[in-house]
């Protein structure tokens, strides 16, 4: 069954500390995948997508997440967290023959001064 | 930049009253979605909406909802008769076709 996971819903790092949020997803055909940040009371914003170019993909706010087709994984880094990173993070698949986003179910990042 | 806009931002009904949700997507788009997160849950798909008809449903998107395209720019949800359940944040979303959807800021349903 095609179906996306997020290892951890609560992640917290140091200011200026690597973060890493884990996105795994299960599916044959490599899917079109999805990085979005949600800020308290905010919608959903784009932060990286990959869409089968090249598997390592850069997004705002110095984000970045690499795709890798054998460990069927897309998770996502930032060298140096900031204090404006705390939010919640979704990773989103569009798995290839479905139009609808299949979301995982979100980890909340906080930024420890 | 194109986006997506919804109304009301917030919206209280008491159970059983209707509701229609309103979305204005990106204006060149042809594919249109609403999903909808229950506080503290992730974000669920209801249903896609493409060429004048629904392409495709969730189980939650059951014969209390519909959407509908009145005209060339809104896309609307409505909940005929809303239950406590369906308090929830609901997205309106679009895409021209490639693969990424564009996200309204949200419609927070209180129901009451």
């Amino acid at each position: 069954a095609q179906s996306v996971t997020q290892l951890g819903s609560h992640v917290s790092v140091s200011e200026g500390a690597l973060v890493l949020l884990r996105c795994n997803y299960s599916s044959s055909v490599p899917p079109y995948l999805f990085w979005y940040v949600q800020y308290p009371n905010q919608g959903l914003q784009l932060l990286l997508k990959y869409t089968s170019a090249a598997t390592l993909v850069k997004g705002i706010n110095g984000f970045e997440a690499e795709f890798k087709k054998s460990e069927t994984s897309f998770h996502l880094t930032k060298p140096s967290a900031h204090m404006s990173d705390a939010a919640e993070y979704f990773c989103a698949v569009n798995f290839i023959g479905n139009e609808k986003l299949t979301f995982g179910t979100g980890t909340r990042l906080t930024i420890i001064p | 930049e194109p986006e997506v806009t919804q109304t009301p931002s917030h919206q209280v009904t008491q159970m059983g009253q209707e509701v229609i949700l309103r979305c204005v997507p990106i204006s060149n788009h042809l594919y249109f979605y609403w999903y909808r997160q229950i506080l503290g849950q992730k974000v669920e798909f209801l249903v896609s909406f493409y060429n004048n008809e629904i392409s495709e449903k969730s189980e939650i998107f059951d014969d209390q909802f519909s959407v509908e395209r009145p005209d060339g720019s809104n896309f609307t949800l409505k909940i005929r008769s809303t239950k406590l359940e369906d308090s929830a944040m609901y997205f309106c979303a679009s895409t021209g076709g490639l693969a990424q959807q564009f996200f309204g800021p949200g419609t927070r349903l209180t129901v009451l």
